[in-house]
C-alpha cells in the first residue's frame, strides 16, 4: 500500500525559501521503483507540475526551474521540495504524488493529502 | 493558461451520460499517453483513467477514456450525484519536457 505525506510550513513571507517533505512508504526510490513528483493548485485553481524525481533523474517545470530544488532521501523515504523567494502567488496546496508505471506511460497514481502554503508578511 | 484546453464546467441529470474533452497539440496528447484525474471538494486528485484508456482497480466501469490524434475524451455514464467534482487531464509535453495540465472542468449533477 502506498501512502504520501506532506510536511512542512503553512506560513511563509515573501521572499523565504519554502521547504517541504514528503514522507513516503510502500516503495523505493530506486531502480524501477518509480518516482515521486511535486504539484500545486492555487486556491480555485487549476492544478500545476512543479518537479519530479527519480533514482538517477530530476526534473523540473520549465517556468519555476531556476527556484526549484528537488532532493531525496532515500534512507528515511522522503522527497525534499525547496522553492526560493517565496511570493504570494505561490500561495497553494501543494502535493506530492507517487509516479507509477513506466515510460512513455508514467502516471500520478498516489498522491498525498497535500499541505496549504500561504505566503504573506 | 493552460497547454491543454477543457471546458470550464459540464452538466447532466442523474442517469444522463456526459463527456470532457481534452485538447492539446502534436507534442503532447498526440505522442503521449493522457490521464484524468478527478478532484472531489476538498480532496487531493484521485487517479480516474491512465494511458488514455485504463481504469485503476476499483474505478467503476461507467468511467471510460479515449484519445484521437491531439484530444482526450473522458466520459461519464450513468451520472451519479457523487461524480459532482473537478476533472483534470494530464500528459507528458515533449516540447515543454513537463508534465501539463489541463484548467479543469466542473461537473455539476442537475
Amino acid at each position: 500500500q502506498i501512502t504520501l505525506k506532506e510536511t512542512g510550513p503553512t506560513l511563509v513571507k515573501p521572499t523565504q525559501t519554502l521547504t517541504l517533505t514528503c514522507t513516503f512508504s510502500g516503495f523505493s526510490l530506486n531502480t524501477g521503483g518509480g518516482g515521486v513528483g511535486w504539484i500545486r493548485q492555487p486556491p480555485g485553481q487549476a492544478l500545476e507540475w512543479l518537479a519530479l524525481i527519480y533514482w538517477d533523474d530530476q526534473r523540473y517545470s520549465p517556468s519555476l526551474k531556476s527556484r526549484l530544488t528537488i532532493t531525496k532521501d532515500t534512507s528515511r523515504n522522503q522527497v525534499i521540495l525547496t522553492m526560493t523567494n517565496m511570493d504570494p502567488v505561490d500561495t497553494a496546496t501543494y502535493y506530492c504524488a507517487h509516479i507509477g508505471g513506466y515510460y512513455p506511460l508514467e502516471r500520478f497514481d498516489y498522491w498525498g493529502q497535500g499541505t496549504l502554503v500561504t505566503v504573506s508578511s | 493558461q493552460s497547454v491543454l484546453t477543457q471546458p470550464p464546467s459540464a452538466s447532466g441529470t442523474p442517469g444522463q451520460r456526459v463527456t470532457i474533452s481534452c485538447s492539446g497539440s502534436s507534442s503532447n496528447i498526440g505522442s503521449k499517453a493522457v490521464n484524468w484525474y478527478q478532484q472531489l471538494p476538498g480532496t487531493a486528485p484521485k487517479l480516474l483513467i491512465y494511458s488514455n484508456d485504463q481504469r485503476p482497480s476499483g474505478v467503476p466501469d461507467r468511467f471510460s477514456g479515449s484519445k484521437s490524434g491531439t484530444s482526450a475524451s473522458l466520459a461519464i455514464s450513468g451520472l451519479q450525484s457523487e461524480d459532482e467534482a473537478d476533472y483534470y487531464c494530464a500528459t507528458w509535453d515533449d516540447s515543454l519536457n513537463a508534465w501539463v495540465f489541463g484548467g479543469g472542468t466542473k461537473l455539476t449533477v442537475l
